[in-house]
């Protein structure tokens, strides 16, 4: 099955330091990626979806300038955290959808990494 | 946009008991997903089910489009099913999807 890598899995920085946080589809192409945003015992919140060579499209209320996304090539999206502050601190999870037009039931299944911890100190 | 509500927000079972979690969507959908976090974050996809009734061993989930709601079954829970649950839908003009707040599950042996 499609398999989202992402990298680091934690992070402790410090305040006023940027952190880039990579998702790579491992075994499919990924025009779109979405990152999504979870507080301590709550749901995921959408941050952004990250399309391939073309801006990002955030959500409302979400900062494009402190999260910057990235979506270099099929296969590689990027968020960096710029000049992160303690409540930036949070769990960031990537999404990647292995979509194949007329493709087998399913084939519209999104598949997260295994998120990154970021602590701002 | 969509809105997800899932019920019971907590749930406390005896090992073995049977379970079942509900998802309610307040609109059209062409995707639905229930996924199980694990205690260190992971989402575990469990079903890709817009519609109909699907199994997959001790768990199985219907969904009913038409009425827009969908269940998740826990049959003879184990302690290893403790987590969260969340249900998360795509609308059907829409390339995103939306969560759910979550059913937090304890299986105590």
């Amino acid at each position: 099955g499609a398999v989202v890598s992402q990298h680091p899995s934690r992070v402790i920085c410090k305040s006023g330091t940027s952190v880039k946080i990579e998702c790579r589809s491992l075994d499919f192409q990924a025009t779109t990626m979405f990152w999504y945003r979870q507080f301590p015992k709550k749901s995921l919140m959408l941050m952004a979806t990250s399309n391939e060579g073309s801006k990002a499209t955030y959500e409302q209320g979400v900062e494009k300038d402190k999260f910057l996304i990235n979506h270099a090539s099929l296969t590689l999206s990027t968020l960096t955290v710029t000049s992160a502050h303690p409540e930036d601190s949070s769990f960031y999870i990537c999404s990647a959808r292995d979509f194949r037009p007329g493709g087998p039931s399913g084939a519209n299944v999104l598949t997260f990494g295994a998120g990154s911890r970021l602590t701002v100190l | 946009g969509i809105q997800v509500e899932q019920s019971p927000p907590d749930l406390i079972l005896q090992e073995g008991a049977n379970s079942t979690l509900r998802c309610n969507f307040s609109d059209s959908v062409n995707n639905l997903q229930w996924f199980h976090q694990n205690p260190w974050g992971q989402l575990i996809n469990l079903f890709y089910i817009p519609s109909g009734t699907k199994q997959n061993g001790r768990l199985s989930a219907t969904t009913v489009a038409t009425e827009r709601y969908s269940l998740l079954y826990i049959s003879s829970s184990q302690t290893t099913d403790s987590g969260v649950y969340f249900c998360a839908v795509e609308e059907a003009a829409g390339n995103k999807l939306t969560f759910g707040g979550g059913t937090r599950v304890l299986v105590k042996p």
